[in-house]
């Protein structure tokens, strides 16, 4: 089956902690992004990566982390930095075509609390 | 930044009714999307429209653009129970290989 997959499904995290969400995609997609979702929100994209070993700031990156060191992974680290982390996490990839991003594909998404 | 702002933010109606949604934005784009979000799913694609199409069509889905008026309208006819969802549109601007999501608008159809 090809698509994209996100683990875990729900994380608890205690104050001071840093966690890590994985998120895997076996569509040879070259871009791969991160967004948060709030209760009743839209999504906002936190940090996406267009190559290996690259990746650039989206509109909330303060307090996350991610790495690129396979194109088939995207990992995101909540670090204690972010001062409200409870929420939902969407992974998303896409294959790029031209200057302009195409249709995106999202994982089923990562609900995150903190204790 | 969000540039897509949809309204209405919330729609109920009966099955068999038509559902329609709006969504506004500010910049210039390449392409306009809508996407669908169960409740605590990731979202779907439906439905893309490049910046120089005017009209498309998915099944029940339609699709319109407005690029003078830098707005969107999706109508999904004969709506369905199963339709029930949460309902984003994204603008992917020039030059960039990212989406901008809007705010979303909940469609209830009660069966």
């Amino acid at each position: 089956d090809g698509g994209i997959t996100q683990s875990p499904k729900y994380l608890f995290r205690k104050e001071g902690q840093n966690v890590t969400l994985s998120c895997e995609q076996n569509l040879n997609h070259d871009a791969m992004y991160w967004y948060r979702q709030d209760p009743g929100q839209g999504l906002r994209l936190i940090y996406y990566s267009q190559i290996v070993n690259d990746f650039q700031k989206g509109d909330i990156a303060e307090g996350y982390s991610v790495s690129r060191e396979k194109k088939e992974s995207f990992p995101l680290t909540v670090t204690s930095a972010q001062k409200n982390p409870t929420a939902f996490y969407l992974c998303a990839s896409t294959a790029l075509r031209g200057r302009s991003t195409d249709t995106q594909y999202f994982g089923p998404g990562t609900r995150l609390t903190v204790l | 930044s969000q540039q897509g702002e949809e309204d209405p933010q919330a729609l109920s109606i009966q099955e068999g009714e038509n559902a329609t949604m709006n969504c506004s934005y500010k910049t210039s784009i390449n392409n306009l999307q809508w996407y669908r979000q169960n409740s605590g799913r990731g979202l779907v694609h439906l439905i893309l429209i490049r910046s120089n199409e005017r009209e498309k069509h998915s099944g029940r889905l339609r699709v319109t653009l407005d690029t003078s008026k830098k707005s969107s309208s999706l109508l999904i006819t004969a709506s369905r129970a199963a339709d029930t969802a949460s309902y984003f549109c994204a603008t992917a601007a020039r030059g960039t290989n990212k989406l901008i999501f809007g705010t979303g608008t909940l469609l209830a159809v009660q069966p």
